[in-house]
């Protein structure tokens, strides 16, 4: 069964860092630009970050300089390392992958939720 | 940076009747690389609809996409009860890989 499960959510305090974790069953994930996407309660989805299979990596402004993704091949996972939190950045995480050659993300996590509170 | 506008913000049908969902672009899209998702409350986004007008497998065939250029749209043929949900479109292919602000699709 193909799945993408998270983990690494929670609440952290304003300023804090916080790693989010990804994992793939089912599919080889080198073979697939992976995403982050975040929705606020209430909200629409928004896009945070993408890698490619090429290992470039791209940013919303929302969080470019705070944030950094990363993917770990050889064990199937990928990650969101955020700094510099703020109340602005609590919202359900979810990760994503996209079969590479320019497809959007098929595969999702379930998502896991970050509260930055004091 | 490409915007994308979804409308109407909300949309009241019911079962059987056909829906029209609409995202226009402040920009063209390149390739029409335009997706369209089905969320449900405390679900991720399902991907329906890529490449503007592909279907997913698994998709059921009453949804379509159709579109190009800056107007793309979503149709459900004949709203079945599972159907009602938020829909949103995204354009991708190249940063930024932005969401339109959603559609919301109740029963009326």
């Amino acid at each position: 069964e193909v799945q993408l499960v998270e983990s690494g959510g929670g609440l952290v305090q304003p300023g804090g860092s916080l790693r989010l974790s990804c994992a793939a069953s089912g599919f080889t994930l080198s073979n697939y630009d992976i995403h982050w996407v975040r929705q606020v309660a209430g909200k629409g989805l928004e896009w945070l970050s993408t890698i490619t299979t090429a290992d470039d990596s791209y940013y919303a402004g929302s969080v470019k300089g705070r944030f950094i993704i990363s993917r770990e091949n050889a064990k199937n996972s990928f990650y969101l390392h955020m700094n510099s939190l703020t109340a602005g950045d609590t919202a359900v995480y979810y990760c994503a992958a996209g079969a590479v050659g320019n497809f959007p993300p098929g595969f999702w996590g379930q998502g896991t939720l970050v509260t930055v509170s004091s | 940076e490409i915007v994308l506008t979804q409308s109407p913000g909300t949309l009241s049908l019911s079962p059987g009747e056909r829906a029209t969902l609409s995202c226009r672009a402040s920009q063209s899209v390149s390739r029409s690389y335009l997706a369209w998702y089905q969320q449900k409350p405390g679900q991720a986004p399902r991907l329906l609809i890529y490449s503007a007008s592909s279907r997913v497998a698994g998709t059921p065939d009453r949804f379509s996409g159709s579109g190009s250029g800056t107007e793309f749209t979503l149709t459900i043929s004949r709203l079945e009860p599972e159907d009602f949900a938020v829909y949103y479109c995204q354009k991708y292919g190249s940063s930024p890989y932005t969401f339109g602000q959603g559609t919301k699709l109740e029963i009326k």
